[in-house]
């Protein structure tokens, strides 16, 4: 219940493509769903979050989309750039737990 | 320049012997945490503390062990009961207001042990 499951593990696309990350959750308590960006070597840094009381959130090229029904969340990159070549990781908390579960990770790469 | 810190950057030790990883905070955050990254495995939680004098073990506690004295400071010990310590560990801080669960990582120390 406490898992977040995380797809593609990793994910080649052009630059200017839409790279689209999934996760999906078990624990309807849940109620925090945050996107980390990691470089190599670097520490994760917040990229964009989202509550359930909205579908979705957009922020610069970066969107979160979020369907409570299906418990599924996912962080589209629009007009992605070399630059946005990065791990993400999104998470969840909520129950009122502030620890943070995270997924696996999915290492983006954008081609030139 | 209100950030978090951990140092060193870089650790090399030999197996058998304990070490300890730094992490300090000027965000004036009450919550602290320690994660373990390993390749494909994401961020593990080992150990976390809310307030001070007071902290909770993680997924992943067996063979770390820490302290909260100060508000700013959680330092990591990895001890030798440890059996796979070379990893990259990351220290985390988060405000813990009702509304608010956004943590704030430091840069890591990438540990090897030999």
């Amino acid at each position: 219940q406490q898992q977040v499951k995380q797809s593609p593990q990793s994910l080649i696309v052009q630059k200017g493509g839409i790279p689209i990350i999934n996760c999906a959750y078990e624990n309807t308590a849940f109620d925090y769903f945050p996107w980390y960006q990691q470089f190599p070597g670097k520490g994760p840094a917040l990229l964009i979050a989202i509550r359930p009381d909205v579908s979705e959130k957009k922020e610069g090229r970066f969107t979160i989309s979020f369907n409570k029904s299906a418990k599924q969340f996912s962080l589209h990159i629009m007009d992605s750039q070399p630059g946005d070549s990065a791990t993400y990781f999104c998470a969840a908390s909520g129950g009122g737990s502030e620890k943070l579960v995270f997924g696996k990770g999915t290492k983006l790469t954008v081609n030139p | 320049d209100g950030g978090i810190t951990q140092s060193p950057k870089y650790l090399f030790r030999k197996e058998g012997q304990n070490v300890t990883l730094s992490c300090e905070q000027n965000l004036n955050h009450d919550a602290m945490y320690w994660y373990r990254q390993d390749p494909g495995q994401g961020l593990r939680l080992i150990y976390y503390s809310q307030i001070v004098n007071d902290f909770q073990k993680g997924d992943i506690a067996e063979g770390y062990s820490v302290s909260r004295e100060k508000k700013e400071s959680f330092p990591l010990t990895v001890t030798s009961a440890q059996k796979n310590p070379t990893a990259f560990y990351l220290c985390a801080s988060s405000p813990t207001t009702a509304q608010d669960y956004e943590q704030y990582f430091g840069p890591g120390t990438r540990l090897t042990v030999t």
